[in-house]
């Protein structure tokens, strides 16, 4: 079956960076984009970006365009996530999420990750 | 950017009911909608895509509709295991990708 498991959260000061990993099996990895979403607490999803399946394009929300970068190891089933410049309003659970057909309907997702930006 | 806007916030309903979510984009998404489906600890499931396409293995109970502004999500009759968080996400010419504040449905 589908499994995606993030890790890499934890406890971060401001102006710090972390690297997320999500890792996928049951499905040919090499042939669908994934996703980033983060969800703050008390608050509805927000998209982070998205990466091709062969790692051609990459898109970013405005809000952490040019402080985040998602990359892959499709020989290691991976997606990556690194995230630097962190802001307190980073502070959130981070999913990885799998596109259905490039069509960014996210059919499969992990539990999550959650990375805290405090001081 | 398109705002995606869900209401109610709390939706309080007795199980065997109906129950009736709703969504609206700041401006139209054509069909370009998805519903999904959040419990405490658990990963999100996709329950409807295109607006009114269910996905792999979602019960019939779950259904989608609407087009452009305005869309909604039916469950007939509300399961034990239906009380969760419902999230939408329009995806109209994507990126990015914007998803709705959630309804929470909470047994009455």
């Amino acid at each position: 079956q589908v499994q995606l498991v993030e890790s890499g959260g934890g406890v971060v000061q401001p102006g710090r960076s972390l690297r997320l990993s999500c890792v996928a099996s049951g499905f040919p990895f090499r042939g669908y984009a994934m996703h980033w979403v983060r969800r703050a607490p008390g608050k509805g999803p927000e998209w982070v970006g998205v990466i091709w399946a062969d790692g051609s394009n990459k898109y970013y929300g405005d809000s952490v365009k040019g402080r985040f970068t998602i990359s892959r190891d499709n020989s290691k089933n991976t997606v990556y996530l690194q995230m630097n410049s962190l802001r307190a309003e980073d502070t959130a659970f981070y999913y990885c999420a799998r596109d259905r057909w490039n069509s960014a309907e996210l059919d499969y997702w992990g539990q999550g990750t959650l990375v805290t930006v405090s001081s | 950017e398109i705002v995606v806007t869900q209401s109610p916030a709390t939706l309080y309903v007795s199980p065997g009911e109906r129950a009736t979510l709703s969504c609206r984009a700041s401006q139209s998404v054509s069909s370009d909608l998805a519903w999904y489906q959040q419990k405490p600890g658990q990963a999100p499931r996709l329950l409807i895509y295109a607006a009114s396409t269910r996905a792999t293995g979602i019960p019939a109970r779950f259904s989608g509709s609407g087009s452009g502004t305005e869309f909604t999500l039916t469950i007939s009759s509300l399961q034990s295991e239906d009380f969760a968080v419902y999230y939408c996400q329009q995806y109209n010419n994507w990126p990015p990708i914007t998803f709705g504040q959630g309804t929470r449905l909470e047994i009455k």
